[in-house]
């Protein structure tokens, strides 16, 4: 049962566009969601978070939207730059999980073209 | 600050051989401590977790074991190698409280021939 999904395995944009990464979860019980950048042969690196009591987190480029009610989150990269070209994974975990478990997605693949 | 450390980068293993990654966590005590694999294409799957010493939580049964000896220490261990064990295994950590990030090593390329 894939808890946590990102429907889209790859995303092209333009440079200094805007970059839409999705992703969606089935367990109610998730309050805290977090996106993480990966390079290959690299692990990844937390970007940035979002407690379920927020619809909404910004830092720098990057924005996190939340919609609890569709079960759905989203990453925002505005303007996106070729370095951004990584694979982004969404990540949720429920407040009291024993040892704070995070459950991923299958991750999307952006490629940001100069 | 904190860094995390996870050695070899890549390994190369035959079928049945025995396996051991290592990874330790610097600057924080009393970390949670988990182990990912990425097969190819694929997710991040939790393989194994721990919150202290002595204490791991299995997520899926397997060909692999992992032990915890010392508080910033956590290895991976398997006796005898399958072909199905290849993957890029990571290693995190995180403080042990809600809301938590997880940091994530290097990683460890392993090719089981």
């Amino acid at each position: 049962d894939q808890q946590v999904k990102q429907n889209s395995p790859s995303l092209s944009v333009q440079e200094g566009r805007i970059s839409i990464l999705n992703c969606d979860y089935t367990n109610s019980m998730f309050d805290y969601f977090l996106w993480y950048k990966k390079y290959p042969a690299e692990g990844p690196t937390f970007l940035i978070s979002i407690s379920s009591i927020k619809d909404k987190n910004e830092d720098g480029r990057f924005t996190v939207f939340l919609n609890k009610s569709a079960k759905h989150l989203s990453l925002h990269i505005v303007p996106s730059q070729p370095g951004d070209s990584a694979v982004y994974f969404c990540a949720a975990s429920a407040l009291g999980t024993s040892g704070s478990r995070l459950t991923f997605g299958e991750g999307t693949q952006l490629t940001v073209n100069p | 600050s904190q860094t995390i450390h996870q050695w070899p980068a890549t390994l190369v293993q035959p079928v049945g051989s025995p396996l051991s990654l290592e990874c330790t966590v610097e600057g924080t005590s009393n970390p949670n401590l988990y182990w990912y694999r990425q097969a190819a294409g694929r997710g991040l799957q939790l393989l194994f977790y721990s919150v202290g010493i002595g204490q791991i939580s299995s997520e899926v049964p397997q060909n692999l074991s992992a032990s915890r000896p010392q508080d910033r220490q956590f290895i991976l261990s398997s006796k005898k190698l399958l072909l199905s064990d290849s993957g890029f295994y990571l290693c995190a950590w995180s403080r042990g409280v809600a809301k938590n990030i997880q940091y994530f090593g290097a990683g460890t390329r392993l090719s089981v021939l």
